[in-house]
């Protein structure tokens, strides 16, 4: 079994659509995570949210927006994309509760290009 | 703000040759450290981590790595390469936040 599951794997869609990538983890973690990489590899933070809280990256735009049903999931949803947002997209997840140590489980990306 | 440096942005090495990785992090209070390797083609791995204890830390594949507080580093070394290792190293810190902070990533290609 997969830990932390994505789909899709690959997104190719057109600028000002709207689109959704979803995130599951069985690990039973409470904090998930979704970081972007770009083309030179960079991993940037944007959203860190468990049943308590949601932490924003305030560089990231409000065409970005994460939403979970529950704490076994982290859906990613983007309004009007840009070619910009072009990247390969991680989930990730950690343990909370007092032992979260900042060891991450990573999903297996989903890239995402906007034409 | 929390920033990790990698230094080394591209490292090409010949089999059997040595590697160190140079990582250093800005996080003055109490870090976790990590060192994540991404395959070509695949998602981020724990190679090995630091919490507490003895600041050298032995991980998967042959990797080691030592956190020198007094320098704010913890490099990555490997003795022997295979062409195996050919991939993408992420340091890593997680302080007050245990919201990770990752490094630009260093890309190894090791020859055969």
């Amino acid at each position: 079994d997969t830990a932390v599951s994505q789909t899709p794997k690959y997104l190719v869609t057109q600028m000002g659509n709207d689109k959704s990538i979803k995130c599951e983890q069985n690990l039973g973690h409470d904090t998930m995570y979704w970081y972007k990489q770009d083309s030179k590899k960079f991993l940037k933070i944007m959203f860190s949210y468990n049943n308590k809280e949601l932490i924003i990256n305030e560089t990231v735009p409000n065409r970005f927006s994460p939403k979970s049903p529950d704490k076994a999931h982290l859906n990613l949803h983007i309004n009007s994309l840009e070619l910009g947002d072009s990247a390969v997209y991680f989930c990730a997840s950690s343990q909370e509760n007092g032992r979260n140590t900042g060891e991450l489980f990573f999903g297996e990306g989903s890239r995402l290009t906007v034409l | 703000a929390q920033s990790v440096s990698q230094h080394n942005h591209h490292v090409i090495l010949s089999e059997a040759a040595s590697l160190e990785l140079g990582c250093n992090y800005s996080y003055g209070g109490t870090v976790n450290l990590f060192w994540y390797v991404q395959y070509p083609g695949q998602h981020l791995q724990l190679l090995l981590k630091y919490f507490s204890g003895d600041p050298l830390v032995k991980g998967i594949k042959g990797f080691e790595a030592e956190f020198i507080k007094s320098k704010f580093s913890f490099n990555l070394r490997k003795p022997s390469v295979q062409w195996s290792d050919t991939a993408e190293y992420f340091c890593a810190e997680s302080g007050g936040s245990y919201i990770p902070t990752f490094g630009r990533g260093t890309s190894l290609i090791v020859h055969p």
